[in-house]
């Protein structure tokens, strides 16, 4: 929302390739977060960080990998091990930890 | 670990007619409560929250309640209109540890008829 970037808006991706999505947000804020949104389950957390050059597991970050050396950068790798990548993932970023969250505008990933 | 369960998962109103959406987490230390409306293909967009220290906030024809004891919170919106169609999130903030984790409900789709 505002200051924070997402792309691309569409990815696709062929079996047993690894593909990262970008995030970029300029709100100054230090936590961020990914999530993946499949129709009918809501947003599940993947990876998310509270500072620089550190990181924790969601519920759901098996075949995914991210990295956080800037404070404005979350990328997220989705590598050939996650078996069922097509779905929505939305990134989001917020002044600390778990306070109120602002979106991206998600990229659409689709296996071909 | 932590747990958010969201109910019902649609919700058909009339316009002009009020809708409730039903929220219960797990963790005991959660303590802030956002509700977030995304419209079709769009990102989420925060509507309304609330603190563990408040039981009630009101905005206009959107309202939260909270209930820790029995750790539950509602979003209610009063005289619906076309345009609060859309999907709905709860979320909870998972303080254990300090993670800060926010944690989504599983969706409602609110339906409005004109």
């Amino acid at each position: 929302d505002g200051g924070i970037t997402q792309s691309p808006k569409y990815l696709f991706r062929k079996e047993g390739q690894n593909v990262t999505l970008s995030c970029e947000q300029n709100l100054n804020h230090d936590a961020m977060y990914w999530y993946r949104q499949d129709p009918g389950q809501g947003l599940r957390l993947i990876y998310y960080s509270q500072i620089v050059n550190d990181f924790q597991k969601g519920d759901i970050a098996e075949g995914y990998s991210v990295s956080r050396e800037k404070k404005e950068s979350f990328p997220l790798t989705v590598t050939s091990a996650q078996k069922n990548p097509t779905a929505f993932y939305l990134c989001a970023s917020s002044i600390l930890a778990g306070g109120q969250a602002f979106f991206g505008q998600g990229t659409r990933l689709t296996v071909v | 670990g932590e747990n958010v369960e969201q109910h019902p998962s649609t919700l058909s109103v009339q316009e002009g007619d009020s809708a409730v959406i039903k929220c219960t987490y797990s963790d005991s230390a959660s303590n802030y409560f956002p509700w977030y409306k995304q419209e079709l293909g769009k990102r989420p967009q925060l509507i309304i929250d609330i603190r563990s220290n408040v039981g009630e906030k009101k905005d206009q024809r959107i309202a939260v309640t909270l209930n820790k004891t029995a750790k539950h919170f509602s979003l209610h919106i009063t005289e619906t209109q076309p345009e609060d169609s859309a999907v709905y999130f709860c979320a909870a903030s998972s303080g254990s540890s300090n993670t800060g984790k926010l944690i989504f409900g599983q969706g409602t789709t609110l339906q409005v008829k004109p």
